[in-house]
């Protein structure tokens, strides 16, 4: 059972463009949003997170839009770099008896053409 | 960097066999996750711990344990081996309080059944 659901699976984006991803949960128990961006033979490395006590959370070029009544988050990317061609994973956690065990959508790899 | 170190980077064994994959976590994280990263499963939370105590359990198999010591690092152990057992395995590490829930990913170990 997929609990946090990602799309699109592939996004190719030129230059300058606005890179959008979008994930869907279904637990109201989540109560913690990260997004990860994994490299080729790298490790997931965190980008930016947000708590579903605020609707939207700025760092940089990368914002993420909460809607906590429709249970969805998503991420932007402003003015996309070929540099932040990347797989892009979404993520929650319930933070139930003291873990915050990680639940992740499936990806999306982001193509930006120069 | 993230400042999760992970041991070996590769690994190749034959089926059946038993390996032992180690990360040290962040100085002063309390908390280690283990994750498995396939291409048909994605990203799974296997099992974390916390000052050397089991907190959670995701969907670890039988064949697989792990253990955290009391300078925090941990092993993870996969015996049996199975061809499906071929993967990455991440380690990540948090503070592990209720209030700071950030996730830092190590780089991996590749491990190939053969």
């Amino acid at each position: 059972q997929q609990q946090v659901k990602q799309s699109p699976q592939s996004l190719i984006v030129q230059k300058g463009g606005i890179s959008i991803i979008n994930c869907a949960y279904e637990n109201t128990a989540f109560d913690y949003f990260p997004w990860y961006q994994q490299f080729p033979g790298k490790g997931p490395a965190l980008l930016i997170a947000i708590r579903p006590d605020v609707s939207e959370k700025k760092e940089g070029r990368f914002t993420i839009s909460f809607n906590k009544s429709a249970k969805q988050f998503s991420l932007h990317i402003m003015d996309s770099q070929p540099g932040d061609s990347a797989t892009y994973f979404c993520a929650a956690s319930p933070h139930q008896g003291g873990s915050e065990k990680l639940v992740f959508g499936k990806g999306t790899k982001l193509t930006v053409n120069p | 960097d993230s400042g999760v170190t992970q041991t070996p980077k590769h690994l190749i064994t034959a089926t059946g066999q038993r390996v032992t994959l180690r990360c040290s976590p962040r100085s002063g994280d309390l908390s280690v996750y283990w994750y498995q990263q396939s291409l048909d499963q994605g990203l799974q939370f296997l099992i974390q711990y916390y000052n050397g105590e089991e907190r959670a359990k995701g969907n670890i198999l039988e064949r697989f344990s792990a253990q955290q010591f009391p300078d925090l690092h941990s092993e993870l152990n996969l015996s049996s081996l199975e061809l499906g057992d071929s993967a990455l395995y991440f380690c990540a590490s948090s503070v592990g309080s209720s209030v700071v829930v950030e996730q830092y990913f190590g780089p991996g170990t590749r491990l190939t059944v053969t």
